[in-house]
Protein backbone atom coordinates (compact mmCIF):
# COMPACT_ATOMS: atom_id res chain seq x y z
CA UNK A 1 0.00 0.00 0.00
CA UNK A 2 1.39 3.23 -0.88
CA UNK A 3 2.11 5.97 2.14
CA UNK A 4 3.58 9.57 2.36
CA UNK A 5 5.82 10.82 5.51
CA UNK A 6 6.30 14.42 5.97
CA UNK A 7 9.34 15.27 7.66
CA UNK A 8 8.80 17.63 9.97
CA UNK A 9 5.28 19.12 11.08
CA UNK A 10 6.33 22.73 11.34
CA UNK A 11 8.80 24.26 9.50
CA UNK A 12 10.33 28.13 10.33
CA UNK A 13 12.61 30.04 7.82
CA UNK A 14 13.55 33.90 7.33
CA UNK A 15 11.76 35.98 5.00
CA UNK A 16 14.20 35.36 1.36
CA UNK A 17 15.54 32.20 2.90
CA UNK A 18 15.45 28.77 0.98
CA UNK A 19 12.35 27.13 1.63
CA UNK A 20 12.52 23.16 1.87
CA UNK A 21 10.10 20.99 2.70
CA UNK A 22 10.39 17.17 2.89
CA UNK A 23 8.37 14.41 1.54
CA UNK A 24 9.23 11.04 1.52
CA UNK A 25 6.43 8.07 0.02
CA UNK A 26 6.20 4.79 -0.46
CA UNK A 27 4.81 2.60 -3.59
CA UNK A 28 4.72 -0.65 -5.19
CA UNK A 29 3.85 0.96 -8.33
CA UNK A 30 4.73 3.84 -9.77
CA UNK A 31 3.44 6.76 -8.32
CA UNK A 32 2.00 10.48 -9.50
CA UNK A 33 3.16 12.65 -6.49
CA UNK A 34 1.25 16.04 -5.79
CA UNK A 35 2.11 19.17 -3.74
CA UNK A 36 -0.87 20.67 -2.17
CA UNK A 37 -1.13 23.98 0.01
CA UNK A 38 -3.94 25.19 2.44
CA UNK A 39 -4.05 28.72 3.36
CA UNK A 40 -5.96 29.83 6.52
CA UNK A 41 -9.25 29.58 6.03
CA UNK A 42 -9.22 28.61 2.57
CA UNK A 43 -9.52 25.51 0.20
CA UNK A 44 -6.75 22.88 -0.62
CA UNK A 45 -4.81 23.98 -3.83
CA UNK A 46 -2.87 22.28 -6.29
CA UNK A 47 0.77 23.46 -6.59
CA UNK A 48 2.38 21.07 -8.53
CA UNK A 49 2.58 17.42 -9.72
CA UNK A 50 4.60 14.45 -10.95
CA UNK A 51 3.30 12.35 -13.49
CA UNK A 52 6.35 10.41 -14.85
CA UNK A 53 7.16 13.10 -17.50
CA UNK A 54 10.33 15.14 -16.19
CA UNK A 55 11.65 14.56 -12.92
CA UNK A 56 12.25 18.20 -12.06
CA UNK A 57 8.86 19.79 -11.76
CA UNK A 58 7.78 23.59 -11.93
CA UNK A 59 4.57 25.06 -9.83
CA UNK A 60 3.34 28.13 -9.08
CA UNK A 61 4.74 30.99 -6.89
CA UNK A 62 8.19 29.84 -7.78
CA UNK A 63 8.33 26.35 -5.82
CA UNK A 64 9.65 22.96 -7.49
CA UNK A 65 10.04 19.51 -6.84
CA UNK A 66 12.27 17.53 -7.79
CA UNK A 67 11.48 13.16 -8.00
CA UNK A 68 14.12 11.26 -6.72
CA UNK A 69 12.55 7.46 -7.37
CA UNK A 70 16.30 6.01 -5.70
CA UNK A 71 15.43 7.98 -2.45
CA UNK A 72 11.74 7.78 -2.96
CA UNK A 73 11.64 11.33 -2.07
CA UNK A 74 9.81 14.53 -3.50
CA UNK A 75 10.87 17.42 -1.56
CA UNK A 76 9.37 21.18 -2.08
CA UNK A 77 11.97 23.88 -2.77
CA UNK A 78 11.50 27.48 -3.05
CA UNK A 79 14.32 29.39 -3.40
CA UNK A 80 13.41 32.94 -1.29
CA UNK A 81 10.26 32.45 0.93
CA UNK A 82 7.87 35.39 1.08
CA UNK A 83 5.26 36.00 3.77
CA UNK A 84 2.49 35.14 1.79
CA UNK A 85 4.01 31.82 1.52
CA UNK A 86 2.71 31.37 5.15
CA UNK A 87 0.49 28.30 4.81
CA UNK A 88 0.13 24.43 5.37
CA UNK A 89 1.55 21.98 2.33
CA UNK A 90 0.45 18.47 2.29
CA UNK A 91 2.51 15.98 0.00
CA UNK A 92 0.35 13.41 -1.86
CA UNK A 93 0.80 10.20 -3.55
CA UNK A 94 -2.15 8.14 -5.71
CA UNK A 95 -1.55 5.00 -7.87
CA UNK A 96 -3.95 3.07 -10.29
CA UNK A 97 -4.58 0.06 -7.75
CA UNK A 98 -7.72 -0.60 -9.38
CA UNK A 99 -9.04 2.41 -7.77
CA UNK A 100 -7.67 6.12 -7.42
CA UNK A 101 -7.23 7.48 -4.18
CA UNK A 102 -5.08 9.82 -3.12
CA UNK A 103 -3.35 9.15 0.29
CA UNK A 104 -1.99 12.42 2.36
CA UNK A 105 0.83 13.40 4.15
CA UNK A 106 -0.12 15.02 7.86
CA UNK A 107 1.19 18.22 6.30
CA UNK A 108 4.03 20.99 7.52
CA UNK A 109 3.18 24.30 8.10
CA UNK A 110 5.66 26.84 7.39
CA UNK A 111 5.96 29.78 8.70
CA UNK A 112 7.45 32.89 7.29
CA UNK A 113 9.97 35.61 10.13
CA UNK A 114 10.20 38.93 8.83
CA UNK B 1 -16.35 29.72 -12.84
CA UNK B 2 -17.46 28.55 -9.58
CA UNK B 3 -15.50 26.56 -8.17
CA UNK B 4 -16.30 23.30 -5.70
CA UNK B 5 -19.16 23.84 -2.89
CA UNK B 6 -20.37 22.21 0.33
CA UNK B 7 -23.03 22.79 1.99
CA UNK B 8 -23.29 23.75 5.50
CA UNK B 9 -20.37 25.02 6.34
CA UNK B 10 -20.78 24.12 10.02
CA UNK B 11 -23.12 21.56 11.22
CA UNK B 12 -23.03 21.18 15.01
CA UNK B 13 -25.20 17.62 16.19
CA UNK B 14 -25.90 15.44 18.92
CA UNK B 15 -24.57 11.97 19.60
CA UNK B 16 -26.76 9.38 17.94
CA UNK B 17 -27.86 11.68 15.56
CA UNK B 18 -27.87 11.63 11.45
CA UNK B 19 -26.45 14.17 9.71
CA UNK B 20 -26.22 15.01 6.03
CA UNK B 21 -23.05 16.45 3.99
CA UNK B 22 -23.63 17.83 0.74
CA UNK B 23 -20.98 18.60 -2.29
CA UNK B 24 -21.75 20.53 -5.35
CA UNK B 25 -18.60 19.66 -7.80
CA UNK B 26 -17.44 21.76 -10.96
CA UNK B 27 -19.25 21.42 -13.87
CA UNK B 28 -18.51 18.98 -16.13
CA UNK B 29 -16.35 17.43 -13.92
CA UNK B 30 -16.73 13.40 -13.46
CA UNK B 31 -14.53 12.27 -10.66
CA UNK B 32 -15.85 12.72 -7.03
CA UNK B 33 -13.63 12.93 -3.39
CA UNK B 34 -14.81 12.89 -0.38
CA UNK B 35 -11.99 13.39 2.19
CA UNK B 36 -11.99 14.02 6.04
CA UNK B 37 -9.85 16.23 7.73
CA UNK B 38 -9.16 15.83 11.74
CA UNK B 39 -7.41 18.41 13.31
CA UNK B 40 -3.23 18.52 12.63
CA UNK B 41 -3.53 16.14 10.05
CA UNK B 42 -3.96 16.25 6.40
CA UNK B 43 -6.82 14.71 4.55
CA UNK B 44 -7.71 11.16 4.84
CA UNK B 45 -9.26 9.60 1.78
CA UNK B 46 -12.89 8.01 2.46
CA UNK B 47 -14.64 7.48 -0.77
CA UNK B 48 -14.10 8.06 -4.94
CA UNK B 49 -17.31 8.45 -7.59
CA UNK B 50 -16.73 8.16 -11.00
CA UNK B 51 -19.96 9.17 -12.60
CA UNK B 52 -22.84 8.03 -10.29
CA UNK B 53 -20.62 4.74 -9.17
CA UNK B 54 -18.75 4.53 -5.90
CA UNK B 55 -15.37 3.61 -7.65
CA UNK B 56 -13.52 3.25 -4.19
CA UNK B 57 -14.84 3.41 -1.22
CA UNK B 58 -12.33 1.58 0.82
CA UNK B 59 -12.09 4.62 2.90
CA UNK B 60 -15.07 4.67 4.67
CA UNK B 61 -14.23 4.37 7.99
CA UNK B 62 -17.34 2.06 9.19
CA UNK B 63 -21.34 1.14 8.23
CA UNK B 64 -22.46 4.37 9.79
CA UNK B 65 -20.93 6.32 6.65
CA UNK B 66 -22.74 6.17 3.05
CA UNK B 67 -21.96 8.82 -0.20
CA UNK B 68 -24.55 8.96 -3.00
CA UNK B 69 -24.32 10.81 -6.35
CA UNK B 70 -27.66 9.75 -8.23
CA UNK B 71 -27.16 11.78 -10.97
CA UNK B 72 -23.53 12.10 -11.31
CA UNK B 73 -23.66 15.46 -10.02
CA UNK B 74 -24.12 16.46 -6.67
CA UNK B 75 -22.64 14.15 -3.65
CA UNK B 76 -24.37 13.61 -0.28
CA UNK B 77 -22.00 12.11 2.81
CA UNK B 78 -24.60 10.96 4.64
CA UNK B 79 -23.31 9.91 8.67
CA UNK B 80 -25.97 7.76 11.15
CA UNK B 81 -25.73 7.77 14.33
CA UNK B 82 -23.20 9.72 15.44
CA UNK B 83 -20.11 9.51 17.32
CA UNK B 84 -17.76 12.39 19.44
CA UNK B 85 -14.61 10.94 17.21
CA UNK B 86 -16.45 11.78 13.60
CA UNK B 87 -16.08 15.95 14.77
CA UNK B 88 -13.98 16.91 11.52
CA UNK B 89 -13.76 18.82 8.45
CA UNK B 90 -15.08 16.87 5.67
CA UNK B 91 -13.72 17.78 1.80
CA UNK B 92 -15.22 17.15 -1.42
CA UNK B 93 -13.10 17.49 -4.41
CA UNK B 94 -13.71 16.73 -8.01
CA UNK B 95 -11.82 16.57 -11.32
CA UNK B 96 -12.43 16.04 -14.78
CA UNK B 97 -11.86 13.00 -14.79
CA UNK B 98 -10.42 9.80 -12.22
CA UNK B 99 -6.92 9.71 -13.94
CA UNK B 100 -3.99 9.91 -11.38
CA UNK B 101 -2.73 12.69 -13.11
CA UNK B 102 -5.73 15.01 -12.77
CA UNK B 103 -5.45 18.01 -10.68
CA UNK B 104 -8.33 17.81 -7.85
CA UNK B 105 -10.10 21.07 -6.98
CA UNK B 106 -10.67 21.03 -3.29
CA UNK B 107 -13.97 22.48 -2.02
CA UNK B 108 -13.83 24.61 1.61
CA UNK B 109 -15.08 21.83 3.27
CA UNK B 110 -17.70 21.45 6.33
CA UNK B 111 -16.87 21.46 9.64
CA UNK B 112 -18.77 18.91 11.34
CA UNK B 113 -19.29 18.71 15.27
CA UNK B 114 -20.78 15.98 17.47
CA UNK B 115 -21.60 17.14 20.90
Amino acid sequence: AQSVTQLGSHVSVSEGALVLLRCNYSSSVPPYLFWYVQYPNQGLQLLLKYTSAATLVKGINGFEAEFKKSETSFHLTKPSAHMSDAAEYFCAVSVNTGGFKTIFGAGTRLFVKA
Amino acid sequence: GAGVSQTPSNKVTEKGKYVELRCDPISGHTALYWYRQSLGQGPEFLIYFQGTGAADDSGLPNDRFFAVRPEGSVSTLKIQRTERGDSAVYLCASSLSSGNGNEQFFGPGTRLTVL
